[in-house]
């Protein structure tokens, strides 16, 4: 079974922080991604990642970036946290594109 | 646009059938997916149709396409208490590697 692991499942940081949400894969997929789900929008992508070292944007990129320095690792960066940045994130991966997703148990971020 | 509509609240008596719709906008979609999601967990994907096929069964499951109308729908029989969660339809579409997701139905069953 495919496994994505996001390190954290709850993170309470403060307007301004530097955070980093990590997310794992075990299946040597090419391609990962990050959403974050808000009620009522649901899913939206923010950054995806087809090869180590290669990302492109989404949908909402702004205030995020990301990182994919191994093949197994995808982080998400959010350079200075800010409120409306509370909500939950997503982590999957597939391969090749156009497969279902396998997705982690999402990080809740809430930034105060 | 990118557009995948739901409805956002479905609510059935358990032992009934549920139906949840979805509308696409992209005809030129491949995949069309179906998400649950459980209280505190991430997606799980319950099934998928190919875009050349109308109709897909799978045990309780039963996913209906209609191409013309750019609609797709998951019905589920015998619903269950423990098919309380949200439902995500989502479209993969031609030259996009990322899958575009609805706002999701939240299915309540009710004893």
């Amino acid at each position: 079974d495919v496994k994505v692991t996001q390190s954290s499942r709850y993170l309470v940081k403060r307007t301004g922080e530097k955070v980093f949400l990590e997310c794992v894969q075990d299946m040597d997929h090419e391609n990962m991604f990050w959403y974050r789900q808000d009620p009522g929008l649901g899913l939206r992508l923010i950054y995806f990642s087809y090869d180590v070292k290669m990302k492109e944007k989404g949908d909402i990129p702004e205030g995020y970036s990301v990182s994919r320095e191994k093949k197994e690792r995808f982080s998400l960066i959010l350079e200075s946290a800010s409120t409306n940045q509370t909500s939950m994130y997503l982590c999957a991966s597939t391969s090749p594109y156009n497969s279902p997703l396998h997705f982690g148990n999402g990080t809740r971020l809430t930034v105060t | 646009g990118e557009d995948v509509e739901q409805s956002l609240f479905l609510s059935v008596r358990e032992g009934d059938s549920s139906v949840i719709n979805c509308t696409y906008t992209d005809s030129s979609s491949t995949y069309l997916y179906w998400y649950k999601q459980e209280p505190g967990a991430g997606l799980q994907l319950l099934t998928y149709i190919f875009s050349n096929m109308d109709m897909k069964q799978d045990q309780r499951l039963t996913v209906l396409l209609n191409k013309k109308d750019k609609h797709l729908s998951l019905r589920i029989a015998d619903t269950q208490t423990g098919d309380s969660a949200i439902y995500f339809c989502a479209e993969s579409m031609t030259g996009r590697r990322a899958l575009t997701f609805g706002s999701g139905t939240r299915l309540q069953v009710q004893p």
